[in-house]
């Protein structure tokens, strides 16, 4: 595609539900990358998927939090049992280039857990 | 650990003036360094990537330089305009392997540009 797609862009959940985001990255991208960005806490950097490497999960907060990558693709990030404090805005960046590489954003989807 | 700090907070300008948004850094070992636009409920545009090796990368009426051994950045714009106004965001790739891709962001300038 022409650009970074994510869905859905707003989700509203309960406490304690699973929910599941999307990221779509631009075409011929090898690398993918998961940020949140919530109030005082700025942007953060959770996990990232290279070609066929195994993914770095090194910025995931917990084990509640996983995601796949599916045929060098598509990519979806699973939050189990979710917490008021994972309220945030989730965004997926692509990028052309292996290792740091300019990063093309996504719109991000917003989380809010009531 | 690297941390990322941009200074001001936040900046309030009438239009056409030129601008300086500050970024700096504690680690010089860095890959390379990124500006970014974030315009509210929208993601990040990538504005100006600075190699490690580079001190400067320009755009349009913007220009961004880099002093790795001082930690510090800065993007320039000139003749600002209403249409700037937006979020500012510097980040740092850390130069380790397993690094580069781990951008580690500042918390962002905003800018109000008033007619």
């Amino acid at each position: 595609g022409a650009g970074v797609s994510q869905s859905p862009s707003n989700k509203v959940t309960e406490k304690g539900k699973d929910v599941e985001l999307r990221c779509d990255p631009i075409s011929g991208h090898t690398a993918l990358y998961w940020y949140r960005q919530s109030l005082g806490q700025g942007l953060e950097f959770l996990i990232y998927f290279q070609g066929n490497s195994a993914p770095d999960k090194s910025g995931l907060p917990s084990d509640r939090f996983s995601a796949e990558r599916t045929g060098g693709s598509v990519s979806t990030l699973t939050i189990q049992r979710t917490q008021q404090e994972d309220s945030a805005v989730y965004l997926c960046a692509s990028s052309q280039q292996l290792n740091g590489g300019e990063l093309f954003f996504g719109e991000g989807s917003r989380l809010t857990v009531l | 650990k690297q941390e990322v700090t941009q200074i001001p907070a936040a900046l309030s300008v009438p239009e056409g003036e030129n601008l300086v948004l500050n970024c700096s850094f504690t680690d010089s070992a860095i890959y390379n360094l990124q500006w970014f636009r974030q315009d509210p409920g929208k993601g990040l545009t990538s504005l100006l990537l600075i190699q490690s090796s580079q001190r400067e990368q320009t755009s349009g009426r913007l220009n961004a330089s880099l002093d790795k051994s001082s930690g510090r950045s800065t993007l320039y714009i000139a003749a600002s305009q209403p249409g700037d106004s937006a979020t500012y965001l510097c980040a740092v790739s850390p130069a380790f392997s397993g690094g580069y891709n781990k951008l580690i962001f500042g918390a962002g300038t905003r800018l109000a540009v008033h007619p």
